[in-house]
């Protein structure tokens, strides 16, 4: 596809399950990135890759988050024993390269913990 | 900390009204960008600002980059309903290793 892609659009999990969402960035983007938001809110980061290099998980809230990207391309956020906190948008965005350049965005997972 | 400020958090105004939307901070920015948030959908990229004093114009909407490449403005003419969204402002910082985000302006033009 033209652009980025995420699955599901909409997650809804019980308090204390894991959760996988996925992203598909764009093809030939070296660099992708993981934020979350809040209703109405700005972005925060979780974690960002480049290339083959070690991802900078910085902003991940705690070890009960965790990212991968396989191949250099698709790449799967996994939330493990879900909080009513984590609920939020999780944005996936790529970039041609690294975080200097712009980032295009996927439409986001709406994830609800009850 | 290298942050993004950006001023009004929300704006609520008529069709027709003009505005602006503010994006300031301490630290120098290699460059800056605007994106667009609608409902239910990802940021979207407006302009990339790089020089400092650069004004970029996009039919209604003017962007300006500081001279001290610090902070950015973006200035709305006659806004329409169809301007309604969350305004983002982000950044390299010049020494930094991650893209910084504001927090976001909301605003709401009523027809």
């Amino acid at each position: 596809g033209a652009g980025v892609s995420q699955s599901p659009s909409n997650k809804v999990t019980e308090k204390g399950k894991d959760v996988e969402l996925r992203c598909d960035p764009i093809s030939g983007h070296t660099a992708l990135y993981w934020y979350r938001q809040s209703l109405g809110q700005g972005l925060e980061f979780l974690i960002y890759f480049q290339g083959n290099s070690a991802p900078d998980k910085s902003g991940l809230p705690s070890d009960r988050f965790s990212a991968e990207r396989t191949g250099g391309s698709v790449s799967t956020l996994t939330i493990q024993r879900t909080q009513q906190e984590d609920s939020a948008v999780y944005l996936c965005a790529s970039s041609f390269t690294g975080f200097r350049y712009e980032q295009y965005f996927g439409p986001g997972t709406r994830l609800t913990v009850t | 900390t290298q942050l993004l400020e950006q001023s009004p958090q929300f704006l609520s105004i008529q069709e027709g009204e003009n505005l602006t939307v503010y994006c300031n901070s301490s630290s120098v920015f290699s460059s800056l960008q605007w994106y667009r948030q609608e409902p239910g959908e990802g940021p979207v990229l407006l302009v990339t600002v790089v020089t400092g004093g650069e004004v970029k114009k996009l039919k209604r909407l003017t962007f300006q980059f500081g001279d001290a490449r610090k902070d950015s403005s973006l200035h709305i003419t006659a806004a329409q309903p169809g301007d309604t969204g969350l305004y983002l402002c982000a950044g390299p910082p010049e020494y930094g290793n991650k893209l910084v985000f504001g927090a976001g302006t909301i605003l709401r033009v009523k027809s």
